[in-house]
């Protein structure tokens, strides 16, 4: 099955840096890589999601870069704000009735 | 005009104990999941079903037992309760028009389960 491999685990940038997670996935005939992100106590929200015929997508402060050769994604914030400081998930699949399998989250602490 | 609602929030229960924990989305979606997120926040899925019907079991032990009355509905029913049951729970749903996860999943706030 798919695995999906998130790095880093933590992650900490003082306010108006950017901040990039990386996944890698296994499986090459993902075609769908979502991120969430969640608060505390909340559950997990769609921020952005790319799929396989596109390598970049962007949206405001928010990018997703994907590389399929290569097998990895990431997530690019920039001009980070305290507001942004949660745990990020990323996932990929091949849908057709196949799981989304989740990496195991990046904690986001941006310093005021 | 909460999209993925689950009840209860808060669930503590001794060991052995039988639980439910109710799961509705107002979004019309098809899709249905549960997802058990441990204490180091990995998220795993449990179920999903597909217009009522179980598309996917991932090896979750028959202690736990999902039930759709209807698509908007998705309840999950816990036997005999384990101290390794403990997490959040959480419903989501999807619209998956062409195929389960090919949508965006809708998150419910979770149930924190802790079992004694």
């Amino acid at each position: 099955g798919e695995n999906v491999e998130q790095h880093p685990s933590t992650l900490s940038v003082q306010e108006g840096d950017s901040a990039v997670i990386k996944c890698t996935y296994s499986d090459s005939a993902s075609n769908y890589f979502p991120w969430y992100k969640q608060e505390l106590g909340k559950g997990p929200q769609l921020i952005i999601d790319i799929r396989s015929n596109v390598g970049e997508k962007k949206d405001q402060r928010i990018a997703v870069t994907l590389n399929k050769t290569a097998k990895h994604f990431s997530l690019h914030i920039t001009e980070t704000q305290p507001e942004d400081s949660a745990v990020y998930f990323c996932a990929a699949t091949k849908g057709g009735y196949q799981k989304v399998t989740f990496g195991t989250g990046t904690k986001l602490q941006v310093i005021p | 005009d909460t999209a993925v609602s689950q009840t209860p929030k808060y669930l503590v229960t001794q060991m052995g104990n039988d639980k439910s924990i109710k799961c509705e989305q107002n979004l019309g979606h098809d899709t249905m999941y549960w997802y058990k997120q441990d204490s180091k926040k990995f998220l795993k899925i449990m179920f999903s079903y597909n217009n009522k019907e179980l598309i996917i079991n991932e090896t979750v032990p028959n202690r736990f037992s999902p039930k759709s009355p209807d698509k908007a509905h998705l309840n999950l029913h816990i036997n005999s309760l384990e101290l390794g049951d403990s997490a959040v729970y959480f419903c989501a749903s999807s619209q998956d028009m062409a195929g389960i996860g090919t949508d965006t999943q809708y998150f419910g706030p979770g149930t924190r389960l802790t079992v004694l």
